[in-house]
């Protein structure tokens, strides 16, 4: 059964620091990882995918990086903001199930200070 | 705007009174699928569907239907309610399998 966990379970930094999200998952067999933003209140918003066959993807100052061999992605955030306090969603795709769901991890609630 | 709707976003509701959480997504997306959040676990898939009148059983499908009777609309159905299924419900949506799931921006059910 695929387990997805998310280190730190919550990170607090000042305003401008860069910083790194963990994401592990213990079955390497998936289709795509995902990497989501939650904002209390709010639903879910998607900030990259990464399919099984591409190493990394960037968005501004966003960087995912993935290594399925290892089960592991990271989440690399560039000259943090307050504004990107969130809670952030690791996901993963597998391919055992028939591509029907995704698998969360819990989540890092991350806290950047002005 | 692309977006995926539901109503209501809160619901207070007492043992066994049949409610329905309503979803619908403007994206003309084939694939929609229902979630649960609870604190510690994550988010849970309850039903998922593939098109109009397919769906089909996730992770935590006890105490739930849904019906994709329009491709838009994918409402969530709890019979009788029970406060096990107090938590934060997500409906998603998306083109294809394997593409980029769009969330709603969640229903806050409290059982009494």
């Amino acid at each position: 059964k695929q387990e997805v966990t998310q280190i730190p379970a919550a990170l607090s930094v000042p305003e401008g620091e860069n910083l790194v999200l963990n994401c592990s998952f213990t079955d390497s067999a998936i289709y795509n990882l995902q990497w989501f933003r939650q904002d209390p209140g709010k639903g879910l918003t998607s900030l990259l995918l990464i399919q099984s066959s591409q190493r990394e993807q960037t968005s501004g100052r966003l960087n995912a990086s993935l290594d399925k061999s290892s089960g592991r992605s990271t989440l690399y955030i560039a000259a943090s903001q307050p504004g990107d306090s969130a809670t952030y969603l690791c996901a993963v795709l597998p391919m055992n199930t028939g591509f029907q769901k995704l698998v969360f991890g819990t989540g890092t609630r991350l806290l950047v200070s002005p | 705007e692309a977006q995926v709707t539901q109503n209501p976003r809160y619901l207070i509701t007492v043992t066994g009174k049949k409610l329905t959480v309503t979803c619908s997504q403007n994206m003309n997306h084939e694939y929609m699928s229902w979630y649960r959040q609870d604190p510690g676990l994550g988010l849970r898939q309850i039903y998922y569907s593939m098109n109009v009148e397919v769906t089909d059983k996730g992770d935590v499908p006890e105490g739930y239907k849904v019906s994709r009777k329009e491709k838009r609309n994918f409402p969530l159905i709890l019979e009788s309610p029970s406060p096990n299924q107090t938590s934060l419900y997500f409906c998603a949506s998306s083109s294809m399998i394997g593409e980029t799931q769009y969330f709603g921006p969640g229903t806050r059910l409290l059982v009494l």
